[in-house]
């Protein structure tokens, strides 16, 4: 079964600041790894899909890369409201068919 | 634009079924997958299956299959998503999800999110 394992668990940042999140796949399947934000109390929120492309309506400042095994969220310049949890996500079509997700990045000030 | 409203939450004892409604808005509900995700308190996100509004077809978790069971209803742009034999560990926020894909192909993520139900299952 594939497992997404993202690092840092916690980061810890300012405003302003660059954050760069990861997201390891393995074993590597496909490139559609999705990026999601979680704010306490809320539904998430689709950032990115198939690595790089942004979902409607998210800033510029969100950008994804990465192919076979490794991909990356980066916030370029960080904004009081991109304090929040972000998971990557992939579909597998190997045993068992399922949509994983990893444990989850807390971004914090 | 998008819109995904729930049913509200339920409090169940265990072995009992729940049957959770997520009714579609600004969008032609058959052209694009609903997925259902549930997230236990305090932990991450677990995908439980889809269904494809136009044909009714499904699939699920293989932790899922044989309790699981999706339908829709398009006259009223509403899917449901019934879970069977509740236990303890079942209680979580349900949350249905529609794809970012056409229904034409494989269905690839989650684009638009309900509010979530809480399902509780306790004696």
């Amino acid at each position: 079964e594939i497992v997404l394992t993202q690092s840092p668990a916690t980061l810890s940042l300012s405003p302003g600041e660059r954050a760069t999140l990861s997201c390891r796949v393995s074993p590597s399947v496909n490139s559609y790894v999705a990026w999601f934000q979680q704010k306490p109390g809320q539904a998430p929120r689709l950032l990115i899909y198939d690595a790089s492309s942004r979902a409607t309506g998210i800033p510029a400042r969100f950008s994804g890369v990465g192919s076979g095994a490794e991909f990356t969220l980066t916030i370029s310049s960080l904004e009081p409201e991109d304090f929040a949890v972000y998971y990557c996500q992939q579909r597998s079509n190997w045993p068992p068919y399922n949509y994983i997700f990893g444990q989850g990045t807390k971004l914090q000030i | 634009q998008v819109h995904l409203m729930q049913s509200g939450a339920e409090l169940k004892k265990p072995g009992a079924s729940v049957k959770v409604s997520c009714k579609a808005s600004g969008y032609i509900f058959s052209d694009y997958y609903i997925h259902w995700v549930r997230q236990a308190p305090g932990q991450g996100l677990e995908w439980v299956g889809w269904i494809n509004p136009r044909s009714g077809g499904t699939k699920f978790a293989q932790k899922f299959q044989g309790r699981v069971n999706m339908t829709r209803d398009t006259s009223i742009t509403t899917v449901y998503m019934e879970l069977r034999g509740l236990t303890s560990e079942d209680t979580a926020v349900y949350y249905c999800t529609r794809d970012v894909v056409n229904v034409v192909v494989e269905p690839a993520t989650f684009a638009h999110w309900g509010q979530g139900t809480l399902v509780a299952a306790s004696s």
